[in-house]
């Protein structure tokens, strides 16, 4: 399979503080990641885009400063909440993509999705 | 622009009976398409996909989606539904531009009644 894991699974911070998520691909090589987010009973709103080596590309309306996404290695990303306020409060959802052994066709259309990290900010 | 939609926030249906989630898109390009289901406080699972190939694809836990080119739809089938299959269901496509972005319908709530 492709497994994606991410920590913490839910923190809590109070406001003003930095939060950091990490996403892990465990048995594959995450060339492109994603960060979403979800408001409660919402849909995912894709927040960025980040390829290994290289800067994330935010989405319209996203605070690139805000939210610095790191892609430092094909096995982990990570997203840095700083200066978390209240209505940073959501559950963020990674996902990655890349590739395995040797490259089956289709294999890296798909994006394989980690469990979620519900971030609350007291 | 590409687009998905799921016309329907809520769907209820009793335990034992068929079940239909709708999805429709609008992509230029070949579609891939895919379906979710989310529990709560849990990320995403996956069910099917769609990529080339047979218009009828056979997912996880007994589900099923048919993809209809003319009526641009992915809808999601069961035959029979359980209680344990209530939770939230996503349909999303990937993107056409090589960036291998998704785009997320809002979601269906489907909820089995015992």
């Amino acid at each position: 399979g492709a497994v994606v894991s991410q920590h913490p699974s839910r923190v809590i911070c109070k406001s003003g503080t930095s939060v950091k998520i990490e996403c892990r691909s465990l048995d594959f090589q995450a060339t492109t990641m994603f960060w979403y987010r979800q408001f409660p009973k919402k849909s995912l709103m894709l927040m960025a885009t980040s390829n290994e080596g290289s800067k994330a590309t935010y989405e319209q309306g996203v605070e690139k400063d805000k939210f610095l996404i790191n892609h430092a290695s094909l096995t982990l990303s990570t997203l840095t909440v700083t200066s978390a306020h209240p209505e940073d409060s959501s559950f963020y959802i990674c996902s990655a993509r890349g590739i395995k052994g040797a490259v089956t066709s289709g294999w890296g259309n798909e994006q394989f999705f980690g469990p979620g990290t519900r971030l609350t900010v007291l | 622009a590409q687009s998905v939609a799921q016309p329907e926030d809520q769907v209820n249906v009793a335990e034992g009976n068929p079940l239909t989630v709708k999805c429709t898109y609008s992509v230029s390009g070949n579609p891939y398409l895919f379906w979710y289901v989310q529990y709560p406080n849990r990320g995403l699972q996956f069910l099917l996909k769609y990529i080339t190939g047979d218009n009828l694809v056979k997912g996880s836990y007994g589900f099923e989606a048919e993809f209809n080119k003319s009526q641009t739809s992915f809808h999601l089938k069961k035959p029979s539904a359980l209680v344990s299959d209530s939770a939230l269901y996503f349909c999303a496509v990937r993107g056409t531009s090589g960036t291998y972005k998704y785009i997320f319908g809002t979601g269906t709530r489907l909820k089995v009644l015992a």
